[in-house]
């Protein structure tokens, strides 16, 4: 299993508040994702990095924003959260990002805004 | 845009055959299948890429038709363990982009003994 975690695994958080979601790797992978799961809508990305402070943003990119100072480590936070951001997000990673290689999923973090 | 999987959901009993469909309206340059159970990650199956071959593992294997820009993931002497939500993941263009997959919304496959 590719060693990636995320932290915290649940949270519950109200309308309004900043909330920071974090994706840890021991991979030493380059790309890295972060992805929402609702419903009948399967996975939609929301931003990924393709390096150290290289961003960029994904389908679903409004109300967020993530950062990226270690390979390590990928932050995504929700400046002022929404009931619409109520979610489970997933992290996920990849070596070289191309077409023909995996991406490889986090646990997971089960957010609940009130 | 996002790809189209048929069926949404399909029940089938222990030993019998499966198939599952991703479809998408833009040309494609690979598809990734993944299986995810309840609570649980997404977990990676297979990855085809454009060129039509057809991939294979234990019974699980899958085809990838670049002209119709559909893969079809097929489940033989369906397991009780082949439960769970399928997804496809797209990614168009080139092929050297780093830009995430594009994602079906699943068919869930329920197998009862």
């Amino acid at each position: 299993d590719a060693g990636i975690t995320q932290s915290p695994r649940h949270k519950v958080t109200e309308t309004g508040t900043p909330v920071t979601l974090r994706c840890h790797q021991t991979e030493n992978h380059r790309y890295m994702y972060w992805y929402r799961q609702d419903p009948g809508h399967g996975l939609r990305l929301i931003h990924y990095s393709y390096g150290v402070k290289d961003t960029d943003k994904g389908e679903v990119s409004d109300g967020y924003s993530v950062s990226r100072s270690k390979t390590e480590d990928f932050l995504l936070t929700l400046e002022s959260a929404t009931s619409s951001q109520t979610s489970v997000y997933f992290c996920a990673i990849s070596s070289s990002g191309g077409a023909q290689d995996t991406q490889y999923f986090g646990p997971g973090t089960r957010l609940t805004v009130l | 845009q996002q790809p189209v999987q048929s069926p949404q959901a399909v029940i089938l009993r222990e030993g019998e055959d499966a198939v599952i469909n991703c479809s998408s309206s833009k040309a494609l340059y690979s598809v990734h299948w993944y299986r995810q159970k309840h609570g649980e990650a997404p977990v990676f199956l297979m990855i085809l890429l454009k060129g039509g071959e057809q991939k294979g593992h234990d019974k699980i294997s899958a085809s990838f038709n670049e002209k119709k820009q559909q893969s079809s993931l097929y489940l033989t002497a369906s397991q009780l363990s082949y439960s769970g939500t399928y997804f496809c993941g797209t990614e168009s263009g080139s092929g050297g982009g780093a830009d995430g997959l594009t994602f079906g919304k699943g068919t869930h496959l329920i197998i009862q003994p």
